[in-house]
This record gives C-alpha cells, sequence and structure tokens, in this order.
C-alpha cells in the first residue's frame, strides 16, 4: 500500500528565509507522482509543484523546489525568501501511474507552516 | 490552471435533514471527480471516486447509503449527506481530473458542514 509521512506537524521560519518541508513515501510503484499543496485557514487546495518519478531533475516553480531523493523515497519541498502568506498548511501527496495519472491522491498528514515577521 | 467550483462553501443543518453539496468543473469535462473529507487539523481522506455515468466507489468504512454520490454529468458531481448527524460535521472537498489528464487533480474551494 502507497504511504505518505510528513514528521513534522508544525514548523515556525523567519520571514525571508528559506524553510524545508520533509515528505518521504512508500510505494513499490515503479511510476508514480508527487505533489505538494498547500492549504490556508479558507480551506481551499492549491496545487504548488509536482515531481514525475521519471524526472531526473529537481522540479522548481518560482519560490517553490521540490528536492527528490528517489533513492530515498524522500520528496521534501523547499520554500525561499519565505512571505507572511506562506503560513498554511502543507500537504504532500502521492498518486500511482506515469505521470502521476492514475488513481486517487493519497495525502501525508501535513505540516503547519508560521512565518514569523 | 482548471476551474472546479463547490457549492455551497458553508452550510449549517438541523439534525436528521440531508443536505447537497455541488461540485462543478467549470470549463473542461471531469470524467473522474474525487470526494474528500477533512476533520479538523486533519488530511484529507477519500470518501469515494465517482466516474460520469457509472456508480461511485467508496473507500472502506464509508456508508454508501449515507453519502449518495452522483456523477450525472462531464461537469457535475453532487454528494448528498443523508439524514446528517453532528459526527457528519466536517470538511468536503471535491476533485477532479480531466480526459486529458497530466496528473495533477484540480480541486473545489471544499464545504463546510456543520450539523446541529
Amino acid at each position: 500500500a502507497q504511504k505518505i509521512t510528513q514528521t513534522q506537524p508544525g514548523m515556525f521560519v523567519q520571514e525571508k528565509e528559506a524553510v524545508t518541508l520533509d515528505c518521504t513515501y512508500d510505494t513499490s510503484d515503479q511510476s508514480y507522482g508527487l505533489f505538494w499543496y498547500k492549504q490556508p485557514s479558507s480551506g481551499e487546495m492549491i496545487f504548488l509543484i509536482y515531481q514525475g518519478s521519471y524526472d531526473e531533475q529537481n522540479a522548481t516553480e518560482g519560490r517553490y523546489s521540490l528536492n527528490f531523493q528517489k533513492a530515498r523515497k524522500s520528496a521534501n519541498l523547499v520554500i525561499s525568501a519565505s512571505q507572511l502568506g506562506d503560513s498554511a498548511m502543507y500537504f504532500c501527496a502521492m498518486r500511482e501511474g506515469y505521470g502521476g495519472s492514475q488513481g486517487n491522491l493519497i495525502f501525508g498528514k501535513g505540516t503547519k507552516l508560521s512565518v514569523k515577521p | 490552471g482548471a476551474v472546479v467550483s463547490q457549492h455551497p462553501s458553508r452550510v449549517i443543518c438541523k439534525s436528521g435533514t440531508s443536505v447537497k453539496i455541488e461540485c462543478r468543473s467549470l470549463d473542461f469535462q471531469a470524467t473522474t471527480m474525487f470526494w474528500y473529507r477533512q476533520f479538523p487539523k486533519q488530511s484529507l481522506m477519500l470518501m469515494a471516486t465517482s466516474n460520469e455515468g457509472s456508480k461511485a466507489t467508496y473507500e472502506q468504512g464509508v456508508e454508501k447509503d449515507k453519502f449518495l454520490i452522483n456523477h450525472a454529468s462531464l461537469t457535475l458531481s453532487t454528494l448528498t449527506v443523508t439524514s446528517a448527524h453532528p459526527e457528519d460535521s466536517s470538511f468536503y472537498i471535491c476533485s477532479a481530473e480531466t480526459s486529458g489528464n497530466t496528473g495533477e487533480l484540480f480541486f473545489g474551494e471544499g464545504s463546510r458542514l456543520t450539523v446541529l
């Protein structure tokens, strides 16, 4: 069975500093996709970044980058130059299939990030 | 990105009544929609997967007679919480994928249900 582990229930970071949110996953599939979502207090799920299991380079989207360590089965999210608006819950998720295109998303328990001014 | 609209965003109802939540894909056809439930400070848990024109597939432990899911068109799926009780109070959120899926699922804004 697939599983996502986020070991940090809560994190604090000073504004303008970088922060790494940890995520490890467990799957026997060779083809899968890894996703990070941001959930502010309003509840909406905001897609941040995607990494395919066959992608050789780490994904980047603006201030977000994904540190993909396939052998260690980790997919940590790095947020550079934190902003107050980054305060939210962050969920790591996985989906089966090439490009993460099959089945449902399996979520980790989330990490609550608080950015301090 | 594609837009998924969920309605209502908040609903308060009395115990014993039924509540319908709609999930619409506004600018694409959603062959598959997923319904999740989220308790406070917890993760999203999949309730069911609905495919257009067929019966929904429910996850283990989810009562299909209590949580009725209908996916009658390629742009609309509904979740009806029947005979709601206070323990059904939760945040319900849908997501949808297109037929030409690249992996990303598009989420609705979520619906917060409070049963008194």
